[in-house]
């Protein structure tokens, strides 16, 4: 099985509200990402996870707050968003390459996020 | 990692060959060529990846250069529903995590 899934599918959001993204994957992998994708534009790096510690920060603001539970959850906590925010949320998680092994990526479906 | 460099579009005939080829000039020794695709909407979908070999799997072949400083994927049998954006990427496959998707290739399949 190399399926990642994400809720919700789709998201509108008030710029005071709070909500958040979730994320999971029973594939044992230990490395979890999120990306964010602007329309018509490629993917861009967010945050990394590797052993449930943040590994990578890719200077998001702290309106985004990651949350990595256990080894199969990722959370993306939102709060005070903007407009500009809204985009494709993307979770992703691979093994954590060692000798001998590939840290393929697998991607989830997204979160479609609208921020009024 | 490594900048790469794609077409930003190419058309094929269903039921032919597509080659899409990527440039990366500057990969280190270290770096694999990842091939990823997304259709409209959807996640990336994973398709191949290689170090120095030519590689094959279910989905498409993977042809790099001996220098390692290009590489082709290529579908042998185009249809209808391989039309996407197809990512070439290069990065470190041992620690590192840092992947940076560059433009992609839209590729349109016509009947």
């Amino acid at each position: 099985d190399t399926e990642v899934t994400q809720t919700p599918k789709h998201l509108v959001m008030g710029m005071t509200n709070k909500k958040s993204l979730k994320c999971e994957q029973h594939m044992g992998h230990r490395a979890m990402y999120w990306y964010k994708q602007k329309a018509k534009k490629p993917p861009e790096l967010m945050f990394v996870y590797s052993y449930e510690k943040l590994s990578i920060n890719e200077s998001v603001p702290s309106r985004f707050s990651p949350e990595c539970p256990n080894s199969s959850l990722l959370n993306l906590h939102l709060h005070a968003l903007q407009p500009e925010d809204s985009a494709l949320y993307l979770c992703a998680s691979s093994q954590v390459a060692e000798r001998g092994r590939t840290d393929t990526q697998y991607f989830g479906p997204g979160t479609r996020l609208t921020v009024l | 990692d490594a900048k790469t460099t794609q077409p930003p579009s190419m058309d094929c005939a269903e039921g032919r060959a597509a080659n899409l080829p990527c440039n990366h000039s500057t990969i280190s020794g270290n770096e694999y060529v990842y091939w990823y695709r997304q259709i409209h909407s959807q996640g990336p979908q994973y398709i191949i990846h290689g170090l120095k070999n030519n590689e094959t799997n279910e989905m498409a072949s993977l042809i790099i250069t001996e220098d390692r400083k290009s590489s082709t994927l290529i579908l042998p049998h185009a249809t209808l529903r391989d039309t996407a954006v197809y990512y070439c990427i290069v990065r470190v496959s041992t620690g590192g995590f840092k992947t940076i998707f560059g433009a992609g290739t839209r590729l349109f399949v016509k009947a």
